[in-house]
C-alpha cells in the first residue's frame, strides 16, 4: 500500500454507537491531520498530530476523540454522535507540521452517516 | 468568517479551452497558497502551489497567478481536458505553525 489509506470507506452508525476511523500513512511523514468536510462548507481542520503528539485541536466536541499511537497511524474514535456530524472525514499527512512549507497528502476519506 | 473564498461553486468549460478558477483571501498574513484537486470518492491531491514572493508559477498545463494587492489568486488550466473535471480547492497558510485554510471548492466540468 502506498500513500494515505483510510478505513472504513463508508460507515453508518446510530447516535448511541461507538466506532473508530482508522488512517495509515506509508510516506514516512511526521505530521497527521483529521479534517471534516460537510456539504457546501470548506474543509475544517479538526486535529493535528506531530510526531505522535497532539498540537492542535480546533474546538472539536469531545464526542470525537483522536489517537495517534505512532507516526504512521491515526484514529478517530466516535461516540454519541449527532446527525449533523454526518460528513466526509479526511485524514492527511505531511512531512512536517509547518504546513506552509509542506504539501499535505490526503486519504480517500470515510463517508460517515449518523442516523 | 471565511478567510479563503471560492465564490464560484461550479464552472463548465469546453474541452481545449482555458479554465480559470478564482480564489480570494482576506488574511494579509497568508504567504503560501496551494491548489488541490479532488475526484469523487478520493481525497484531495496536491496540484500546484505558489509562494507570496512570486506572482506566477507554472507546471505544464497548470499556471497559478497571485495578485497580492488584490488578495486574489487564480488557477489557469490550458488546454482543458475531460479528465480535469473535478472539484478544485484553494488553500492558504501563514508563517509559523498554522494550519492550511481551505476554500469551499469549485466544481469544474470539462465538456468534450
Amino acid at each position: 500500500e502506498t500513500g494515505v489509506t483510510q478505513t472504513p470507506r463508508h460507515l453508518v452508525m446510530g447516535m448511541t454507537n461507538k466506532k473508530s476511523l482508522k488512517c495509515e500513512q506509508h510516506l514516512g511523514h511526521n505530521a497527521m491531520y483529521w479534517y471534516k468536510q460537510s456539504a457546501k462548507k470548506p474543509l475544517e481542520l479538526m486535529f493535528v498530530y506531530s510526531l505522535e503528539e497532539r498540537v492542535e485541536n480546533n474546538s472539536v466536541p469531545s464526542r470525537f476523540s483522536p489517537e495517534c499511537p505512532n507516526s504512521s497511524h491515526l484514529f478517530l474514535h466516535l461516540h454519541t454522535l449527532q446527525p449533523e456530524d454526518s460528513a466526509l472525514y479526511l485524514c492527511a499527512s505531511s512531512q512536517d507540521r509547518l504546513v506552509g512549507a509542506w504539501e499535505q497528502y490526503f486519504g480517500p476519506g470515510t463517508r460517515l452517516t449518523v442516523t | 468568517d471565511q478567510q479563503v473564498k471560492q465564490n464560484s461553486p461550479s464552472l463548465s468549460v469546453q474541452e481545449g479551452r482555458i479554465s480559470i478558477l478564482n480564489c480570494d483571501y482576506t488574511n494579509s498574513m497568508f504567504d503560501y497558497f496551494l491548489w488541490y484537486k479532488k475526484y469523487p470518492a478520493e481525497g484531495p491531491t496536491f496540484l500546484i502551489s505558489i509562494s507570496s514572493i512570486k506572482d506566477k508559477n507554472e507546471d505544464g498545463r497548470f499556471t497559478v497567478f497571485l495578485n497580492k494587492s488584490a488578495k486574489h489568486l487564480s488557477l489557469h488550466i490550458v488546454p482543458s481536458q475531460p479528465g480535469d473535471s473535478a472539484v478544485y480547492f484553494c488553500a492558504a497558510s501563514s508563517p509559523g505553525n498554522t494550519p492550511l485554510v481551505f476554500g469551499k471548492g469549485t466544481r469544474l466540468s470539462v465538456i468534450a
